[in-house]
Formats: structure tokens, C-alpha cells, sequence
């Protein structure tokens, strides 16, 4: 079974409304990140969470919020959804005992399309 | 601000060419940490290499190899005998001081291997 896994693995939804996308590991890691993906601009951070009660915001939030509900779990959602928040969204994990080789390791990505 | 460029957008060799893929990057820290990833056609992100900013030893594995030099600031890959399932994108990516496990990407380079 995966590590990292992400719900859905594709979304079609229309412009105005509320998505959430969902992120769970089975790795143990403290730390869990959101990024997405665009054609030529590769994967931008928009949130990062270092522990349960830690919330950050990356690169590109606006738009965005997200929940940690609990240390595997990571959610991203959009509240009113756009057409240009299409694109191809990563959660990512890191365990901070690593001795400072903070590795990430990515879930298989979900796509979403805005109409 | 950290960056990371990878001013080759996309590259095709003939299978058992080599190729290197450049990666120049920019940072304050004198603690840093590059990595490579791999996105195959099926668009998962897979690691590749981890190299913190006070080794500069060159790492060699199998067909894969990197090339770390401070100097410039750069991180190149080279894939020696290229194989077709070496077609993907890769990313080369930057993060700043231990405990601070944000990536910041370049925007990728699309290799095409040519049967």
C-alpha cells in the first residue's frame, strides 16, 4: 500500500464551488505539505503544516485553506473554486527526526479542473 | 529568497546518449540542501538525490550521476547510456537550513529518450 495517499485522483468540478482534497500517510512523518502544479512552473508551495496544531502559508495560499485533523492527515480545500486553481495538486511528508535530511515524500497527485 | 533555475525546458536525446540536465541555484544560507526529483509519464514524483551544502563530493549511481559544485552554485545530473524509461521531467529543487523542510522548485527540464 501506499505511504502517501490522495482523494480524490481527479475532480471536475464548476466555477463557485467548495472542493476538498484529502492527503493521509502511513509514514509517521510530522510534517505534511500541499503544492500544486502548472505547466513550466513547476510545483509551488501553498500550505505546510510542521505538526497538529502548526499551520503555514506557502507561495500561493490565497484561495486555499487547509485542516490538519490529525498527524496522518492533511486536508486542502478551496472554498469557491476558480478556473485557473486547475491543475495538478501534491501532498508531500517529512519526518523532522531525520537528522536534517528533510526528504519529501509525494503522494500521487490529484487533478483538478475547474469548468 | 532562494531560487532555482533549470533553463532547459526540454531536451531529446538518441537512446544510449548521454545527457545533463543543469541545475543553478540561489541562496543566502550557508546550510542548504539540493535534490533531484523524477516525474515519469504516469506523474508521480520520484526522489533521486539528496545532497546537503557541505559535501561537494560528486555521487555516482548506476547510470546516474551528479555534479555539485558550490562555486557556481550548481547541481547538474547526467544520465550516462540514456534509456527510454529515463523520458520524464525532472526537477531540481532547493531547501534552506535544517528544520526549515520547505522545496523550492525549479520549473523542471522534459527529457525525451529517442528509441
Amino acid at each position: 500500500d501506499a505511504d502517501v495517499t490522495q482523494t480524490p485522483r481527479n475532480r471536475i468540478t464548476k466555477t463557485g464551488k467548495r472542493i476538498m482534497l484529502e492527503c493521509s500517510q502511513t509514514k509517521g512523518h510530522d510534517r505534511m505539505y500541499w503544492y500544486r502544479q502548472d505547466p513550466g512552473l513547476g510545483l509551488r508551495l501553498i500550505y505546510y503544516s510542521f505538526d497538529v496544531k502548526d499551520i503555514n502559508k506557502g507561495e500561493i495560499s490565497d484561495g486555499y485553506s487547509v485542516s490538519r485533523q490529525a498527524q496522518a492527515k492533511f486536508s486542502l480545500s478551496l472554498e469557491s473554486a476558480i478556473p485557473n486553481q486547475t491543475a495538478l495538486y501534491f501532498c508531500a511528508t517529512s519526518d523532522r527526526l531525520a537528522g536534517g535530511y528533510n526528504e519529501q515524500f509525494f503522494g500521487p497527485g490529484t487533478r483538478l479542473t475547474v469548468l | 529568497a532562494q531560487k532555482v533555475t533549470q533553463a532547459q525546458t526540454e531536451i531529446s536525446v538518441v537512446e544510449k546518449e548521454d545527457v545533463t540536465l543543469d541545475c543553478v541555484y540561489e541562496t543566502r544560507d550557508t546550510t542548504y540542501y539540493l535534490f533531484w526529483y523524477k516525474q515519469p509519464p504516469s506523474g508521480e514524483l520520484v526522489f533521486l538525490i539528496r545532497r546537503n551544502s557541505f559535501d561537494e563530493q560528486n555521487e555516482i549511481s548506476g547510470r546516474y550521476s551528479w555534479n555539485f559544485q558550490k562555486s557556481t552554485s550548481s547541481f547538474n545530473f547526467t544520465i550516462t547510456a540514456s534509456q527510454v524509461v529515463d523520458s520524464a521531467v525532472y526537477f531540481c529543487a532547493l531547501s534552506e537550513a535544517f528544520g526549515n523542510e520547505k522545496l523550492t522548485f525549479g520549473t523542471g527540464t522534459r527529457l525525451t529518450i529517442i528509441p
